[in-house]
Protein backbone atom coordinates (compact mmCIF):
# COMPACT_ATOMS: atom_id res chain seq x y z
CA UNK A 1 0.00 0.00 0.00
CA UNK A 2 0.62 3.92 -0.64
CA UNK A 3 1.96 5.90 2.18
CA UNK A 4 2.16 9.36 2.56
CA UNK A 5 5.31 11.26 4.80
CA UNK A 6 4.47 14.85 5.46
CA UNK A 7 7.60 15.99 7.54
CA UNK A 8 6.44 18.46 10.36
CA UNK A 9 2.92 18.46 11.92
CA UNK A 10 3.75 22.25 12.31
CA UNK A 11 5.19 25.04 10.61
CA UNK A 12 5.43 28.49 11.68
CA UNK A 13 7.13 30.72 9.37
CA UNK A 14 7.07 34.97 9.12
CA UNK A 15 4.95 36.75 6.66
CA UNK A 16 6.91 37.46 3.71
CA UNK A 17 8.92 34.51 4.20
CA UNK A 18 9.53 31.67 2.41
CA UNK A 19 6.83 28.59 2.89
CA UNK A 20 8.32 24.96 2.42
CA UNK A 21 5.99 22.06 3.16
CA UNK A 22 7.93 18.65 2.78
CA UNK A 23 5.79 15.54 1.39
CA UNK A 24 7.39 11.97 0.41
CA UNK A 25 5.72 9.19 -0.71
CA UNK A 26 6.42 5.74 -1.01
CA UNK A 27 6.27 3.72 -4.25
CA UNK A 28 8.03 2.20 -7.29
CA UNK A 29 6.20 3.70 -9.91
CA UNK A 30 5.84 7.40 -9.96
CA UNK A 31 2.14 7.78 -8.56
CA UNK A 32 0.25 10.77 -9.25
CA UNK A 33 0.93 13.78 -6.49
CA UNK A 34 -1.79 16.44 -5.45
CA UNK A 35 -1.38 19.13 -2.60
CA UNK A 36 -4.50 20.53 -0.71
CA UNK A 37 -5.59 22.75 1.51
CA UNK A 38 -7.74 22.78 4.68
CA UNK A 39 -9.60 25.88 6.43
CA UNK A 40 -11.27 25.76 9.44
CA UNK A 41 -14.43 23.65 9.34
CA UNK A 42 -14.01 23.48 5.68
CA UNK A 43 -13.54 20.46 3.21
CA UNK A 44 -9.86 20.45 1.23
CA UNK A 45 -9.33 22.67 -1.25
CA UNK A 46 -6.93 21.58 -4.66
CA UNK A 47 -4.01 23.66 -4.59
CA UNK A 48 -2.04 21.83 -7.30
CA UNK A 49 -1.59 18.49 -9.15
CA UNK A 50 1.54 16.65 -10.58
CA UNK A 51 0.40 13.82 -13.50
CA UNK A 52 2.52 13.92 -16.07
CA UNK A 53 5.24 16.45 -17.93
CA UNK A 54 7.30 18.90 -16.43
CA UNK A 55 8.29 18.80 -12.85
CA UNK A 56 7.76 21.96 -11.74
CA UNK A 57 4.21 22.31 -11.16
CA UNK A 58 2.36 25.55 -10.18
CA UNK A 59 -0.80 26.30 -8.50
CA UNK A 60 -3.09 28.51 -6.99
CA UNK A 61 -2.27 31.54 -4.33
CA UNK A 62 1.49 31.68 -5.51
CA UNK A 63 2.37 28.30 -4.12
CA UNK A 64 4.43 25.36 -6.60
CA UNK A 65 5.90 22.18 -5.94
CA UNK A 66 8.61 20.25 -7.56
CA UNK A 67 8.32 16.23 -8.19
CA UNK A 68 11.84 14.59 -7.98
CA UNK A 69 11.50 10.95 -8.74
CA UNK A 70 15.11 10.15 -7.19
CA UNK A 71 14.34 11.75 -3.71
CA UNK A 72 10.10 10.37 -4.21
CA UNK A 73 9.48 13.87 -2.95
CA UNK A 74 6.49 16.45 -3.92
CA UNK A 75 7.63 19.78 -1.70
CA UNK A 76 5.69 22.30 -1.24
CA UNK A 77 6.79 26.00 -1.45
CA UNK A 78 5.53 29.61 -1.51
CA UNK A 79 8.45 32.25 -1.66
CA UNK A 80 6.73 34.99 0.31
CA UNK A 81 4.10 33.93 3.19
CA UNK A 82 0.88 35.93 3.35
CA UNK A 83 -1.40 35.37 6.86
CA UNK A 84 -4.06 34.05 4.46
CA UNK A 85 -1.94 31.16 3.60
CA UNK A 86 -2.41 29.87 7.39
CA UNK A 87 -4.47 26.38 7.17
CA UNK A 88 -3.71 22.67 7.03
CA UNK A 89 -2.00 21.22 4.23
CA UNK A 90 -2.55 18.15 2.59
CA UNK A 91 -0.29 15.87 0.54
CA UNK A 92 -1.69 12.95 -1.08
CA UNK A 93 -0.54 10.21 -3.43
CA UNK A 94 -2.85 8.37 -6.14
CA UNK A 95 -1.27 5.12 -8.03
CA UNK A 96 -1.53 5.53 -11.79
CA UNK A 97 -3.74 2.33 -11.01
CA UNK A 98 -6.64 2.52 -8.98
CA UNK A 99 -8.74 4.57 -7.34
CA UNK A 100 -7.74 5.12 -4.36
CA UNK A 101 -5.84 8.57 -3.02
CA UNK A 102 -3.57 8.39 0.37
CA UNK A 103 -3.55 11.68 2.41
CA UNK A 104 -0.39 12.60 4.97
CA UNK A 105 -1.15 13.49 8.21
CA UNK A 106 -1.11 17.06 7.49
CA UNK A 107 0.93 20.08 8.41
CA UNK A 108 -0.16 22.67 10.40
CA UNK A 109 1.36 26.23 8.61
CA UNK A 110 1.40 29.32 11.06
CA UNK A 111 2.00 32.76 9.74
CA UNK A 112 3.44 35.06 12.05
CA UNK A 113 3.13 38.69 11.66
CA UNK B 1 -21.46 25.99 -11.07
CA UNK B 2 -22.35 24.07 -7.48
CA UNK B 3 -19.50 22.25 -5.98
CA UNK B 4 -19.91 19.28 -3.76
CA UNK B 5 -22.83 19.45 -1.57
CA UNK B 6 -22.77 17.53 1.90
CA UNK B 7 -25.95 17.30 4.20
CA UNK B 8 -26.24 17.66 7.36
CA UNK B 9 -22.92 20.31 8.33
CA UNK B 10 -23.09 18.90 11.71
CA UNK B 11 -24.64 16.05 13.85
CA UNK B 12 -25.13 14.25 16.91
CA UNK B 13 -25.89 10.69 17.35
CA UNK B 14 -25.97 8.09 20.58
CA UNK B 15 -23.72 4.76 20.48
CA UNK B 16 -25.10 2.43 18.65
CA UNK B 17 -27.80 4.41 16.30
CA UNK B 18 -27.30 4.64 12.39
CA UNK B 19 -26.88 7.64 10.42
CA UNK B 20 -27.04 8.79 6.74
CA UNK B 21 -24.53 11.35 5.34
CA UNK B 22 -25.64 12.52 2.14
CA UNK B 23 -23.83 14.14 -0.78
CA UNK B 24 -24.19 15.90 -4.09
CA UNK B 25 -21.54 15.96 -6.68
CA UNK B 26 -19.91 18.63 -8.45
CA UNK B 27 -22.05 19.41 -11.32
CA UNK B 28 -20.83 17.22 -14.53
CA UNK B 29 -18.78 15.01 -12.25
CA UNK B 30 -20.44 11.34 -12.02
CA UNK B 31 -17.91 9.63 -9.26
CA UNK B 32 -18.38 9.85 -5.94
CA UNK B 33 -15.68 9.16 -2.82
CA UNK B 34 -16.27 9.16 0.91
CA UNK B 35 -13.13 9.78 3.51
CA UNK B 36 -13.40 9.56 7.22
CA UNK B 37 -11.42 12.48 9.00
CA UNK B 38 -10.27 11.55 12.77
CA UNK B 39 -9.31 15.38 15.04
CA UNK B 40 -5.96 15.89 13.64
CA UNK B 41 -5.35 13.28 10.80
CA UNK B 42 -5.61 13.27 7.04
CA UNK B 43 -9.07 11.46 5.33
CA UNK B 44 -8.83 8.37 5.26
CA UNK B 45 -10.54 6.42 2.34
CA UNK B 46 -13.97 5.05 2.49
CA UNK B 47 -15.43 3.84 -0.52
CA UNK B 48 -16.00 5.00 -3.93
CA UNK B 49 -18.86 4.79 -6.29
CA UNK B 50 -19.34 4.94 -9.88
CA UNK B 51 -22.40 3.85 -12.25
CA UNK B 52 -23.94 3.37 -9.02
CA UNK B 53 -21.96 0.49 -7.84
CA UNK B 54 -18.54 0.26 -5.01
CA UNK B 55 -15.64 0.09 -6.92
CA UNK B 56 -12.56 0.44 -4.17
CA UNK B 57 -12.84 -0.15 -0.43
CA UNK B 58 -10.61 1.04 2.15
CA UNK B 59 -9.83 -0.77 5.53
CA UNK B 60 -13.36 -0.40 7.12
CA UNK B 61 -15.65 -2.38 8.39
CA UNK B 62 -18.60 -3.72 7.10
CA UNK B 63 -20.69 -1.40 9.14
CA UNK B 64 -19.77 1.48 6.72
CA UNK B 65 -22.01 1.18 3.60
CA UNK B 66 -23.03 2.85 0.60
CA UNK B 67 -25.39 4.22 -2.10
CA UNK B 68 -24.82 6.27 -5.58
CA UNK B 69 -28.27 7.13 -6.97
CA UNK B 70 -28.81 8.00 -11.09
CA UNK B 71 -27.93 11.39 -9.95
CA UNK B 72 -24.86 10.23 -8.74
CA UNK B 73 -25.70 11.56 -5.77
CA UNK B 74 -24.33 9.82 -3.10
CA UNK B 75 -25.00 8.30 0.71
CA UNK B 76 -23.11 6.96 3.30
CA UNK B 77 -24.94 4.80 6.08
CA UNK B 78 -23.00 3.72 9.54
CA UNK B 79 -24.71 0.97 11.55
CA UNK B 80 -23.82 0.57 15.09
CA UNK B 81 -22.11 3.50 15.86
CA UNK B 82 -18.89 3.58 18.06
CA UNK B 83 -17.23 6.21 19.88
CA UNK B 84 -14.44 5.87 17.62
CA UNK B 85 -16.75 6.91 14.86
CA UNK B 86 -17.01 10.97 15.69
CA UNK B 87 -14.96 12.59 12.88
CA UNK B 88 -15.56 14.72 9.80
CA UNK B 89 -16.96 12.55 6.84
CA UNK B 90 -15.76 14.60 3.54
CA UNK B 91 -17.46 13.35 0.09
CA UNK B 92 -15.46 14.34 -3.12
CA UNK B 93 -16.62 14.41 -6.64
CA UNK B 94 -14.66 13.52 -10.06
CA UNK B 95 -15.33 11.97 -13.38
CA UNK B 96 -15.16 9.02 -14.99
CA UNK B 97 -15.04 6.46 -12.29
CA UNK B 98 -11.78 7.58 -11.16
CA UNK B 99 -9.12 8.28 -13.55
CA UNK B 100 -6.05 8.63 -12.23
CA UNK B 101 -4.89 11.40 -12.87
CA UNK B 102 -8.10 13.66 -11.84
CA UNK B 103 -8.13 15.74 -9.11
CA UNK B 104 -11.15 14.89 -6.53
CA UNK B 105 -13.01 17.43 -5.24
CA UNK B 106 -13.90 17.87 -2.13
CA UNK B 107 -17.61 19.20 0.07
CA UNK B 108 -16.93 20.71 3.26
CA UNK B 109 -18.10 17.66 5.31
CA UNK B 110 -20.55 16.67 7.99
CA UNK B 111 -19.15 16.82 11.58
CA UNK B 112 -20.29 13.48 13.38
CA UNK B 113 -19.99 13.44 17.18
CA UNK B 114 -20.56 9.76 18.85
CA UNK B 115 -21.94 10.38 22.83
Amino acid sequence: AQSVTQLGSHVSVSEGALVLLRCNYSSSVPPYLFWYVQYPNQGLQLLLKYTTGATLVKGINGFEAEFKKSETSFHLTKPSAHMSDAAEYFCAVRPNTGNQFYFGTGTSLTVIP
Amino acid sequence: DAGVTQSPTHLIKTRGQQVTLRCSPKSGHDTVSWYQQALGQGPQFIFQYYEEEERQRGNFPDRFSGHQFPNYSSELNVNALLLGDSALYLCASSLGGGLSNQPQHFGDGTRLSIL
